[in-house]
């Protein structure tokens, strides 16, 4: 059974298009994350959902909106895509935001090709 | 400015040959330290957490130790199924959000 599982896995579009990338996890966690991956392989954090509710929010462009139907679903919403967007997009999700650090585990990542 | 660097970029072994991957980090508060394992085409693989300087944890060929400004994970007699990119994350400072800042990663390619 996969734990975090991402959709589409590979996403080939034209610069001003408008695209979604969905994530669903089955274990039960509280709260869910993207992240971005660039050609130099830094993973840094986008978004963070505990409970349906935004608790991080990096320095993003407004043209990224997550939405969080529930709590075992996060979407990646990009308007008006860049060339700079293209990259590998990962879902991850953690039990909860407790004290303690709560592992996160991650989904098989989005590519994403912007021409 | 929280801060992970990994070293080196990049290590090629023989197998059977053991060696250390580092990462030495600067943040504001250490409140957790992870390490992943991430193969080409994959999304990262939790492997451990190490929590407080003085920790070790095992699995399998791997160790991870912890000190108050870096963390090693030793590889002891590698195989070649052992090739990935090895990332290191930290979280700290206040609050309960679980914002994990990664390093560059370590890539891995043990030779039979």
């Amino acid at each position: 059974d996969t734990a975090v599982s991402q959709t589409p896995k590979y996403l080939v579009t034209q610069m001003g298009n408008d695209k979604s990338i969905k994530c669903e996890q089955n274990l039960g966690h509280d709260t869910m994350y993207w992240y971005k991956q660039d050609s130099k392989k830094f993973l840094k954090i986008m978004f963070s959902y505990n409970n349906k509710e935004l608790i991080i929010n990096e320095t993003v462009p407004n043209r990224f909106s997550p939405k969080s139907p529930d709590k075992a679903h996060l979407n990646l919403h990009i308007n008006s895509l860049e060339l700079g967007d293209s990259a590998v997009y990962f879902c991850a999700s953690s039990q909860g935001t407790s004290g303690r650090m709560e592992t996160q585990y991650f989904g098989p990542g989005t590519r994403l090709l912007v021409l | 400015e929280d801060q992970v660097t990994q070293s080196p970029e990049a290590l090629r072994l023989q197998e059977g040959e053991s060696s250390s991957l580092n990462c030495s980090y600067t943040v504001s508060g250490l409140r957790g330290l992870f390490w992943y394992r991430q193969d080409p085409g994959k999304g990262p693989e939790f492997l451990f957490t190490l929590y407080s300087a003085g920790e070790e944890k095992e699995k399998e060929r791997l160790k991870a130790t912890l000190t108050k400004k870096e963390s090693f994970l030793h590889i002891t007699a590698p195989k070649p199924e052992d090739s990935a990119t090895y990332l290191c994350a930290v979280q700290a400072g206040p609050g309960g959000y679980n914002k994990l800042i990664f390093g560059a990663g370590t890539r891995l390619a043990v030779h039979p």
